[in-house]
């Protein structure tokens, strides 16, 4: 089966870096995607790793390391906005289907 | 404006009455798929489809049963509900399965049956 563990929580202070790991363990690996989700809110696309390295997107860069079934999410000089849950996901059965980690909550306070 | 609508937002109902959640998608994508949301347990997808009249279990599908005669339409149906199948439900949609695949979600269904 798969399975995907991430933290449950985490807190960081506005300003600060902080890094979100990710472990998965799957079938038919096809990417590693991150969401951001606000309470109550839907979840919205962060970024997707499919190759071993380092994505950059601004603020937030995704590495992954496949031979080692990990990822983290790095998020740089953090803002209030981004106290959110992140969500760690694997697309795996090439392609077909997406299976979501339980997520972190983040909390950034000032 | 691209997006992906779920009805209703919200929904009360009692044990056994058929349901059923739209979901409608404008960006012409070939995959969609459900999941529902659970305290500590986060998303889990109920069933997926590759593209019309092509559906396909997900990791939850028991008690559920879905449709895809149009390419933008996936409907959720629960033909008989019961209290465990209370939870905040999410359609999403993605142009293709896999890499590149990013999917945008509806606002989600906050569904309590009792």
């Amino acid at each position: 089966g798969q399975n995907i563990d991430q933290p449950t929580e985490m807190t960081a202070t506005e300003g600060a870096i902080v890094q979100i790991n990710c472990t998965y363990q799957t079938s038919g690996f096809n990417g590693l995607f991150w969401y951001q989700q606000h309470a109550g809110e839907a979840p919205t696309f962060l970024s997707y790793n499919v190759l071993d390295g380092l994505e950059e997107k601004g603020r937030f860069s995704s590495f992954l390391s496949r031979s080692k079934g990990y990822s983290y999410l790095l998020l740089k000089e953090l803002q209030m906005k981004d106290s959110a849950s992140y969500l760690c996901a694997v697309s795996h059965n090439y392609g077909q289907n997406f299976v979501f980690g339980p997520g972190t909550r983040l909390s950034v306070l000032p | 404006e691209a997006q992906v609508t779920q009805n209703p937002r919200y929904l009360i109902t009692v044990t056994g009455k058929k349901l059923t959640v739209t979901c409608s998608q404008n960006m012409n994508h070939e995959y969609m798929s459900w999941y529902r949301q659970d305290p500590g347990l986060g998303l889990r997808q109920i069933y997926y489809s590759m593209n019309v009249e092509v559906t396909d279990k997900g990791d939850v599908p028991e008690g559920y049963k879905v449709s895809r005669k149009e390419k933008r339409n996936f409907p959720l149906i629960l033909e008989s509900p019961s209290p465990n199948q209370t939870s905040l439900y999410f359609c999403a949609s993605s142009l293709y399965a896999g890499p590149r695949g990013e999917a945008f979600f509806g606002q989600g269904t906050r569904l309590t049956v009792v």
